[in-house]
């Protein structure tokens, strides 16, 4: 089965700062790659995602590029605010809905 | 607001005992997926119901069960509660398609605490 790795596992940034998130992936066949928000007692949110076919995706501060050939994808932040604290999961699907998450980053951003 | 449902929001249990939870999901979706999530962890995938069939499992044992309603609402049943089920649960509705692609909507959860 996927098996996806989630790195840090902790980040602090001062705001302002970018903030980067790394993830690998084994299972070839996945081809949908979502990046979740989850705050304290929260759901996760869908904040942004790619599919296998782009390498890169840009939503104002929020960007995230894959990599296939290495089996990874990266979530940038840029120009951090406080309000971007929280616990940030990347995902990798090889089947519909059947995803399989990073065991997540907590970001802090210092104000 | 996504739109998915699910109750109760809390739930106290004692070992070996059964819980039923419940979601309801977005309109128009007919995929439900149901994920554990430990404290500290991500989402594990439990199940998926596709169209009131179940549509793949992961690695879950079988007292853990599930069912999808006519109008695409689902139910996650655990049978003989352990303490290592304590967990928040999500389900996360999407509309269902060939391809892998789909963009899931979760839900609040449900927090169990087994004691």
């Amino acid at each position: 089965g996927e098996n996806v790795e989630q790195h840090p596992s902790t980040l602090s940034v001062q705001e302002g700062d970018s903030a980067v998130i790394k993830c690998t992936y084994s299972d070839s066949a996945s081809n949908y790659f979502p990046w979740y928000k989850q705050e304290l007692g929260k759901r996760p949110q869908l904040i942004i995602d790619i599919r296998s076919n782009v390498g890169e995706k840009k939503d104002q501060r929020i960007a995230v590029t894959l990599n296939k050939t290495a089996k990874h994808f990266s979530l940038h932040i840029t120009e951090t605010q406080p309000e971007d604290s929280a616990v940030y999961f990347c995902a990798a699907t090889p089947y519909a809905g059947k995803s399989t998450f990073g065991d997540g980053t907590t970001l802090t951003v210092k104000p | 607001e996504t739109g998915v449902t699910q109750s109760p929001t809390h739930l106290i249990k004692t070992r070996g005992q059964q819980v039923t939870l419940r979601c309801s999901s977005q309109s128009g979706h007919n995929t439900v997926s149901w994920y554990q999530q430990a404290l500290g962890q991500g989402p594990q995938f439990i199940f998926q119901y596709y169209r009131e069939e179940e549509n793949g499992r992961g690695n879950f044992p079988p007292r853990f069960s599930g069912l999808q309603f006519p109008n695409y609402s689902s139910e996650l049943n655990v049978n003989a509660l352990e303490l290592d089920d304590s967990a928040l649960y999500l389900c996360a509705s999407s509309l269902g398609h060939s391809g892998g692609t789909d963009t899931q909507y979760f839900g609040p959860g449900t927090r169990l605490t087994v004691l």
